[in-house]
């Protein structure tokens, strides 16, 4: 069965680490997507791609990276990681059929940055 | 900024009822969708409708949509402890993108 995968489920790090958070999709969707998770805040778009080469920032951007090489990947990079990066990381991905954009989520990954 | 809002924020019932939730947004949309998170775990869609549709099923939930007034609800009915969780509404415009509101958390008393 097809499936949205994310590694590694738990992560604790230090401030000014780099850190890259790892997604990987066999529905061979086009679309994929980063979030993070905050009480109080729900999901907040990060960074998303439309396709290989395509990354684009959303609506907390700052201080994290973004790269596809292929259909299958998005890695989440934190260059320098900071206190308030600490949360929960979801990656998403969906195939546009018309104007549906039903999203495929990954189990998360909890980044706890000290 | 979130264009969805839901409420209430938390909900407490017994199991056998009707579980309501609400979510407001700000914008022209295409679409609104309601997805559940378990504790823990990652967010998985529930049901959609689109913004030509006003009113939607799909087993024991309930959609509307009333686009002039910007607002949604779902309801789910015969609560069970199962289905204690949070729900978002998340709306698609134009883009390929989903704007997720802050949730409902439903907590379903056995």
């Amino acid at each position: 069965d097809a499936e949205i995968t994310q590694s590694p489920r738990h992560k604790i790090t230090e401030t000014g680490r780099q850190v890259t958070l790892a997604c990987h999709q066999t529905w061979n969707h086009n679309n994929m997507f980063w979030y993070r998770q905050d009480l109080g805040h729900g999901l907040r778009l990060i960074h998303y791609s439309y396709g290989v080469q395509d990354t684009n920032k959303g609506e907390v951007s700052d201080g994290y990276s973004v790269s596809r090489s292929n259909t299958e990947d998005l890695p989440l990079t934190l260059e320098s990681a900071a206190s308030s990066q600490t949360s929960v990381y979801f990656c998403a991905s969906s195939e546009s059929r018309g104007s549906t954009d039903t999203q495929y989520f990954g189990p998360g990954t909890r980044l706890t940055v000290l | 900024s979130q264009q969805g809002e839901e409420d209430p924020q938390a909900l407490s019932i017994q199991e056998g009822e009707n579980a309501t939730m609400n979510c407001s947004y700000k914008t022209s949309i295409n679409n609104l969708q309601w997805y559940r998170q378990n504790s823990g775990r990652g967010l998985v869609h529930l049901i959609l409708i689109r913004s030509n549709e006003r009113e939607k099923h799909s087993g024991r939930l309930r959609v509307t949509l009333d686009t002039s007034k910007k607002s949604s609800s779902l309801l789910i009915t015969a609560s069970r402890a199962a289905d204690t969780a949070s729900y978002f509404c998340a709306t698609g415009g134009s883009a390929r993108q989903l704007t997720f509101g802050s949730g409902t958390q439903l907590t379903v008393l056995p």
